[in-house]
């Protein structure tokens, strides 16, 4: 059972959609990664959220903490190809123990 | 400025052998860690170094080494390599919240 659950596991959307993804957990964490992986590439770090209800934006992408500190979302708006990837989430409470959730497969059509 | 550099890419490896899976990273970061990621499993922790001479163990340590004599390099050794260790493994290294990923070695074990 993973420690953070990611849905949807994959999702196909046309380009100018919307969508969202989640991370979810039973756990609190004390801060929250979320990571964009492409083919034969490491994860790379998108942003870092660390206080319960926080939202950052990032261009077309917004992210959110759950109040509770269990959960995040991710937002992106006007989907484009180059958004094409494996979304990770990653949760800490110390910062020698990083939780990885399995991710999110995102296609985006043009 | 490279950031985090791994070698090798690939690699096959036979059941017993043993293999040292080189990382090194330029920009004088403490935090250093090594991943494996499976299939529907997520990134997952497998040692980590807050420093030159400290190492421990993450989440799953079993049948794996790590030293770490400089801040550089962080060195991961397959001590008697079985087919359960066939995965993608990724280094990383991490200043505060920070933290930046190698472009990863692919094992294969027969």
């Amino acid at each position: 059972t993973q420690l953070l659950e990611q849905s949807p596991q994959f999702l196909s959307i046309q380009e100018g959609e919307n969508l969202t993804v989640y991370c979810n957990s039973s756990s609190v964490f004390s801060s929250l990664q979320w990571y964009r992986q492409e083919p034969g590439e490491g994860p790379v770090l998108l942003v870092t959220v660390v206080t319960g209800g926080e939202v950052k934006k990032l261009k077309r992408l917004t992210f959110q903490f759950g109040d509770a500190r269990k959960d995040s979302s991710l937002h992106i708006t006007a989907a484009q190809p180059g958004d094409t990837g494996l979304y990770l989430c990653a949760g800490s409470n110390n910062n020698n123990d990083m939780r990885f959730g399995a991710g999110t497969r995102l296609t985006v059509k043009p | 400025n490279a950031g985090v550099t791994q070698t090798p890419k690939f690699q096959v490896l036979k059941t017993g052998q043993s293999m040292t899976l080189q990382c090194a990273q330029d920009m004088n970061h403490e935090y250093m860690s090594w991943y494996r990621q499976d299939p529907g499993m997520g990134l997952r922790l497998i040692h980590y170094s807050v420093g030159a001479g400290i190492t421990d163990q993450g989440e799953v340590p079993n049948g794996y080494n790590v030293s770490r004599s400089t801040t550089e390099d962080f060195p991961l050794r397959l001590l008697s390599a079985a087919p359960s260790q066939t995965s993608v493994y990724f280094c990383a290294s991490r200043y505060f919240y920070e933290q930046y990923f190698g472009p990863g070695t692919r094992l294969t074990v027969t």
